[in-house]
């Protein structure tokens, strides 16, 4: 089975930090993705890559950044982290195209920022 | 654009009853469609998908069927169970949107004794 496992499960962090989520996929998938999750508004899609060095953003990429200098590994960073940056962060990857086989998603970071 | 729509929840059911969620989608073209599943304190897993019209997906007792002309893939299970309770995601892809799924807002699901 493809594993994505997320580093942590659970953060807390002060305002102003600089914050690593970390994500990595065992099944050498080209596509990853992260998304936050929050009560009534579903997920939402932060960043993804299609390829190593490859980024685009998503629908909301503010005050977010990622890398990705290894296939197997994609870091989204909160450069300086806010309260309303508190949320469930979900990493996910994919084989192209992805449509016909879904996403496999870790189990989520869950980020408290103070 | 590509949106998904779902039914507000959350909804409790007792266990054995029949489970419909509903979901609606906007997309250009032939998207492919999908039903994640969140367990308390886990991420999402994939429950079941369909390709093209008139395609069922299947999986655990859960059923949902591709109807393009409703624009529509419900989610269906003729008898829950305890453990069925989760928070269920439809979701669509539309392979000119360079593998991006677009999700609904979820519906959790409550089943009691």
């Amino acid at each position: 089975d493809v594993k994505v496992t997320q580093s942590s499960r659970y953060l807390v962090k002060r305002t102003g930090e600089k914050v690593f989520l970390e994500c990595v996929q065992d099944m050498d998938h080209e596509n990853m993705f992260w998304y936050r999750q929050d009560p009534g508004l579903g997920l939402r899609l932060i960043y993804f890559s299609y390829d190593v060095k490859m980024k685009e953003k998503g629908d909301i990429p503010e005050g977010y950044s990622v890398s990705r200098e290894k296939k197997e590994r994609f870091s989204l960073i909160l450069e300086s982290a806010s309260t309303n940056q508190t949320s469930m962060y979900l990493c996910a990857s994919s084989e192209p195209p992805g449509g016909n086989y879904g996403y496999t998603f870790g189990s989520g970071t869950r980020l408290t920022v103070v | 654009g590509n949106s998904v729509t779902q039914m507000e929840g959350p909804v409790t059911l007792s266990e054995e009853a029949f489970l419909t969620i509903n979901c609606t989608y906007t997309a250009t073209g032939y998207p492919s469609l999908f039903w994640y599943v969140q367990y308390p304190g886990e991420g999402l897993q994939l429950l079941l998908k369909a390709t093209k019209a008139d395609d069922k997906g299947s999986n655990k007792g859960f059923e949902a069927t591709y109807r393009k002309e409703t624009t529509s893939f419900h989610l269906e299970k003729g008898s829950v169970q305890v453990s069925d309770s989760a928070v269920y995601f439809c979701a669509l892809i539309n392979t000119g949107t360079a593998s991006k799924l677009t999700f609904g807002t979820g519906t959790r699901l409550q089943v009691t004794l």
